[in-house]
């Protein structure tokens, strides 16, 4: 199974801050990489897929990069409604395997 | 509007079985994969299965395989997940989610319901 590891776990913020996490593959995925949002108690919401096309309705502060085993999240400007847990997602081969996730908190 | 709602969770004995449901809605349902992910207590997401548009075709995480069974019927817009053998580790909120296909195979998931709870406990 390909692993997918997160960093950091958690990061502290004010609005408007510049937030980045990374995504690591355990090998290779080409641009299979998808980002959720995930708030409590709701479901996750997918942000972007094929590592940098952002889903319809998702503001552009969010903007996806990377290739084969390195990618990024940023967010460009932090709104109080990001404030939530974030998941990348490898879809190259099944089982599809979810990062641990990196909690967006409030500084 | 697309919308996925999760029922069936609540509280099953060690060794129970449980029948999760998931009713879609504001979307032609038997044109789309469909899959379920769950998520124990405090912890991160778990991809379970997915099923094919016409139910040919599923895919399981191996370690589930055998004790865990999706099934869906297309003409009440429905996706079900059987689960036997129910163990504590299975505790978790389970979520189905609709799938989003590129060359011909899901890859990504772009709506989820709220969620079901089951709790595996004596």
């Amino acid at each position: 199974d390909i692993q997918m590891t997160q960093s950091p776990s958690s990061v502290s913020a004010s609005v408007g801050d510049r937030v980045t996490i990374t995504c690591r593959a355990s090998q290779g995925i080409s641009s299979w990489l998808a980002w959720y949002q995930q708030k409590p108690g709701k479901g996750p919401r997918l942000l972007i897929f094929a590592a940098y096309t952002l889903q319809s309705g998702v503001p552009s502060r969010f903007r996806g990069s990377g290739f084969g085993t390195e990618f990024t999240l940023t967010i460009s400007s932090l709104q109080p409604e990001d404030f939530a847990t974030y998941y990348c997602q490898q879809a190259n081969s099944f089982p599809y395997t979810f990062g641990q996730g990196t909690k967006v908190e409030i500084k | 509007e697309v919308h996925l709602a999760e029922s069936g969770g609540g509280l099953v004995q060690p060794g129970g079985s449980l029948r999760l449901s998931c009713a879609a809605s504001g979307f032609t349902f038997r044109n789309y994969w469909m899959t379920w992910v769950r998520q124990a207590p405090g912890r991160g997401l778990e991809w379970v299965a997915n099923m094919k548009q016409e139910g040919s075709e599923e895919h399981y995480v191996e370690s589930l395989r055998g004790r865990f069974t999706v099934s869906r019927d297309n003409a009440k817009n429905s996706l079900y997940l059987q689960i036997d053998s129910l163990r504590a580790e299975d505790t978790a909120v389970y979520y189905c989610a609709r799938g989003v296909t590129i060359l011909g195979r899901v890859r990504y998931f772009d709506y989820w319901g709220q969620g079901a709870l089951v709790t595996v406990s004596s």
